[in-house]
């Protein structure tokens, strides 16, 4: 078993949707979760961090946590163009290596 | 804030010649990490350092690959002698705080033939 996996997609959404990317991971004592942006050709950029369960919502990008199910995931609302991207999902372990483990990342592809 | 700084951009060298690449962090980070992310996958770590000390390089290939931190500002990235297989972008990361994610550099871009 993956320690973070991702369903690898292509995940096509019509413009102006809600994309929704999953993630699951296998360390239940993981503490810190980040989705990171990575563009074509271009290096990850972290665009959401979420540290408890619930909603931690930031402009059109919603990170969702439920430790008990060891899931995160990541809406967009009103999908643009630009968001066309490969979505990595990252996990944190709570030990003092503190390095963290990324999934294979979600393709998602915004169509006019 | 200046970014991640990494050189080069592009390498192509053939195997079981030696290359090296070179990352200077953000100015105060003290963690500074090395991540190998092979084509249509995620980055896989290779390496962190706290400070100019090593914390983590358990998946570092030791027999080919070396990596060094002086002054805990910049590191380099080694690797002697190139397989076929070291064909990736090598992404050098740093953070003030692991709990709060990284910022990655540009990343070289190595391909042996």
């Amino acid at each position: 078993q993956k320690e973070v996996e991702q369903n690898s997609g292509p995940l096509s959404v019509p413009e102006g949707a809600i994309a929704s990317l999953n993630c699951t991971y296998s360390d239940r004592g993981s503490q810190s979760f980040f989705w990171y942006r990575q563009y074509s050709g271009k290096s990850p950029e972290l665009i959401m961090s979420i540290y408890s369960n619930g909603d931690k919502e930031d402009g059109r990008f919603t990170a969702q946590l439920n430790k008990a199910s060891q899931y995160v995931s990541l809406l967009i609302r009103d999908s643009q163009p630009s968001d066309s991207a490969t979505y990595l999902c990252a996990v944190k372990k709570d030990s003092s290596a503190s390095k963290i483990i990324f999934g294979s990342g979600t393709r998602l592809s915004i169509r006019p | 804030e200046a970014g991640v700084a990494q050189s080069p951009r592009y390498k192509i060298i053939e195997k079981r010649q030696s290359v090296a690449f070179w990352c200077n962090p953000i100015s105060g980070h003290a963690t500074l990490y090395w991540y190998q992310q092979i084509l249509g996958q995620g980055p896989k770590l290779l390496i962190q350092f706290q400070n100019n000390g090593v914390v983590d390089d358990s998946q570092l290939p030791k027999d080919r690959f070396s990596a060094e931190r002086l002054k805990g500002v910049d590191s380099t990235l080694k690797i002697q002698p190139a397989k076929l297989e070291d064909s990736a972008v090598y992404l050098c990361a740093s953070t003030p705080d692991p709990s709060t994610g990284y910022t990655f550099g540009s990343g070289t871009r190595l391909t042996v033939v």
